[in-house]
């Protein structure tokens, strides 16, 4: 079965640098979420997307910007990045009517050197 | 406000046997707990759910208990598998007014040993 996909899966940039990740939800998955996990830390909820709209925000930086296109693949902008930045950042999906099952893609390893 | 927490970070458990992981919650507004398995360099895995208005859900070997008056849930995994060794997340839905969101235990390492 597909599952969700994350581009790219390791990204190494230097502070003060921008970085975009990617998100490709499971077919037919309407609402995408973005959560990061520091080290030794639980995952945190930044930011989720609806049908393109954006449907809820957590404690997403004002450094950071995401948005949902029409195919429902989702970017997550990263701009002026910091050493705290780094982490896994995983991108999840689900049906608007199955909102209890989330799907979670592999991660996006984000290192700031 | 940790509003979900894991209080045992780890588990370690005989193949075979059952493993029992808790989590406990402070905020009653919620609709949905959900289980994920992580297995280190992975995204999280659905495992199962449980809506407020039920007390128990099972699917296969996986089996999540809800007790609404303790503030307190907890999976139940019988038999375990070495492969089932991983940190399991509980996590809580927020309202439908509160967004589809997620918010993470901090997680319990299981380790089942051979």
């Amino acid at each position: 079965a597909a599952g969700v996909i994350q581009s790219p899966r390791h990204l190494i940039k230097e502070k003060r640098e921008t970085a975009t990740l990617k998100c490709y939800p499971i077919p037919r998955h309407d609402t995408v979420y973005w959560y990061q996990q520091g080290p030794g830390q639980d995952p945190q909820f930044l930011i989720s997307f609806y049908e393109k709209m954006q449907s809820d925000k957590g404690s997403i930086p004002d450094r950071f910007s995401a948005q949902q296109f029409s195919d429902y693949h989702s970017e997550l902008n990263m701009s002026s990045l910091e050493l705290g930045d780094s982490a896994l950042y995983f991108c999840a999906s689900s049906l608007e009517g199955r909102f209890y099952e989330q799907y979670f893609g592999p991660g996006t390893r984000l290192t700031v050197t | 406000d940790q509003q979900v927490k894991q209080n045992s970070p780890s588990l370690s458990v005989q193949e075979g046997r059952i493993s029992i992981l808790n989590c406990d919650y402070t905020n009653s507004m919620f609709d949905y707990f959900l289980w994920y398995k992580k297995y280190p360099a992975e995204g999280p895995t659905f495992l199962i759910s449980i809506s407020s208005i039920k007390d128990k859900n099972e699917d296969g070997r996986f089996t999540v208990f809800l007790n609404k008056s303790a503030k307190h849930l907890s999976l139940h995994i019988v038999p375990s598998q070495p492969g089932d060794s991983a940190v399991y997340f509980c996590a809580k839905r927020g309202a439908k007014a509160a967004g589809n969101k997620l918010t993470f235990g901090g997680g319990t390492r299981v380790l089942v040993k051979p």
